[in-house]
């Protein structure tokens, strides 16, 4: 149980394009979804939390209008790389968490390795 | 603020070896503690947890012990295998403005040779 699938895995574009992630809960509902970055051999920095319904919560230094987050369903949760350029290359990793918080962990995806030409 | 630090990396043992990867941390309150495990080119898969102070978290031969008097989260596994190499993130969550987040250590890259 607790799967989480994210798509595309791998997506190479030119710059200027515009980018779209996937974040999808399969067996549970995610009423919270959480969108991290991870640079090569480092640590996730987290990006914003998205709630059902309402908008995300970006972290301090996260660009809202280059990373646009959309969660309407309790199962999808959309990331947009808006314009995209070589520095926003990285490995982008969505996680869900089930219920309404307390100790629950958050399930990750495979994350989506995102190259700009 | 809280945070988390694992002893750096990279490690690389021989198989059937006795394996630590240290975690401390400093936060507010108790937080949960997790270790997470991130193959090459995949996601974070939950490894164990521990929600309070004395708790000890098991899964795969992998266990830790929650140490609230050294605020302490070490990873341990008696005898390695080459499929444990891989990335071992340490974890905290807290709540901050009514969110549940988690603030990761750097990661410890693990290397097993047969």
């Amino acid at each position: 149980g607790a799967v989480v699938s994210q798509h595309p895995s791998w997506v190479i574009c030119k710059s200027g394009t515009s980018v779209k992630i996937e974040c999808r809960s399969l067996d549970f509902q995610a009423t919270t979804m959480f969108w991290y970055r991870q640079f090569p051999k480092q640590s996730l920095m987290l990006m914003a939390t998205s709630n059902e319904g309402s908008k995300a919560t970006y972290e301090q230094g996260v660009e809202k209008d280059k990373f646009l987050i959309n969660h309407a369903s309790l199962t999808l949760s959309t990331l947009t790389v808006t314009s995209a350029h070589p520095e926003d290359s990285s490995f982008y990793i969505c996680s869900a968490r089930p219920g309404q918080g307390g100790n629950q962990p958050q399930h990750f995806g495979d994350g989506t390795r995102l190259s700009i030409l | 603020g809280d945070s988390v630090t694992q002893m750096e990396g990279p490690v690389t043992l021989s198989e059937e070896a006795f394996l630590t990867i240290n975690c401390t941390y400093t936060a507010t309150g108790y937080p949960s503690l997790f270790w997470y495990v991130q193959y090459p080119g995949e996601g974070l898969q939950l490894l164990l947890k521990a929600t309070k102070a004395d708790d000890k978290g098991s899964n795969k031969g992998f266990e830790a012990t929650y140490r609230k008097e050294t605020t302490s989260f070490h990873l341990e596994k008696g005898s390695v295998q080459v499929s444990d190499s891989a990335v071992y993130f340490c974890a905290l969550s807290r709540t901050f403005q009514g969110a549940q987040k988690l603030v990761f250590g750097q990661g410890t890259r693990l290397t097993i040779n047969p």
